[in-house]
């Protein structure tokens, strides 16, 4: 299977600030990987899929870049309704695979 | 609108059966794959299976092949998991999902989950 990796596992941040979240993949995927946003109680909300095009409706704060096996999530000034944890998923090889998620908190 | 609803979690003991269902609404459900994503209690995101839009693929993550199966009725809408053999690890938040093509893929839209708990 391929292992999916994310850093950081938290991230502490105030809004406004500028957020990178790192996921790394055990081999190539290409492009094909997905970023969710997921807050408690709440289903998971599609970010980004194909490594960097924006899901439908999402803000374009959010931004998506790389390929092969390193890949980054970007929100580019971080609002309140940003805090939640991250997971990216390839989409490359069964069995899929998600990444361990990254907690984005209030600094 | 998509909507898509869970249900048939519940408490169930290590060894035994429940089925999951999924009922779709708000688009052409034989057009898309489907997949269930499950979240134990305080953890991550697992990918368990997915069916692609005929029926006739299914795939499993390596965790539950063998005991659990996937399957849709495209007359009634409908994604099942039937779980067997029910392992503590098991319990969890189960989400089904659809995939954004017909083949697995990215997940466009997901359920609200349905809670499975495999305790004695």
């Amino acid at each position: 299977d391929i292992q999916m990796t994310q850093s950081p596992s938290t991230l502490s941040a105030s809004v406004g600030d500028r957020v990178t979240i790192t996921c790394r993949a055990s081999q190539s995927i290409s492009s094909w990987l997905a970023w969710y946003q997921k807050k408690p109680g709440k289903a998971p909300k599609l970010l980004i899929y194909k490594a960097a095009s924006l899901g439908s409706g999402v803000p374009s704060r959010f931004s998506g870049s790389g390929s092969g096996t390193e890949f980054t999530l970007t929100i580019s000034s971080l609002q309140p309704d940003d805090f939640a944890t991250y997971y990216c998923q390839q989409y490359d090889t069964y069995p899929f695979t998600f990444g361990p998620g990254t907690k984005v908190d209030i600094k | 609108e998509v909507q898509l609803l869970e249900s048939g979690g519940g408490l169930v003991q290590p060894g035994g059966s429940l089925r999951l269902s999924c009922a779709a609404s708000g688009f052409t459900f034989s057009d898309y794959a489907m997949t269930w994503v499950r979240q134990p209690p305080g953890k991550g995101l697992e990918w368990v299976s997915a069916i692609n839009a005929g029926g006739g693929s299914t795939f499993y993550a390596s965790s539950v092949r063998g005991r659990f199966t996937i399957s849709r009725d495209s007359s009634e809408n409908t994604l099942y998991l039937q779980m067997n053999n029910l392992r503590a690890e098991d319990t969890a938040l189960y989400y089904c999902a659809r995939d954004s093509i017909p083949a697995p893929y990215y997940f466009d839209y997901w359920g609200q989950g349905t809670l499975v708990t495999v305790s004695s």
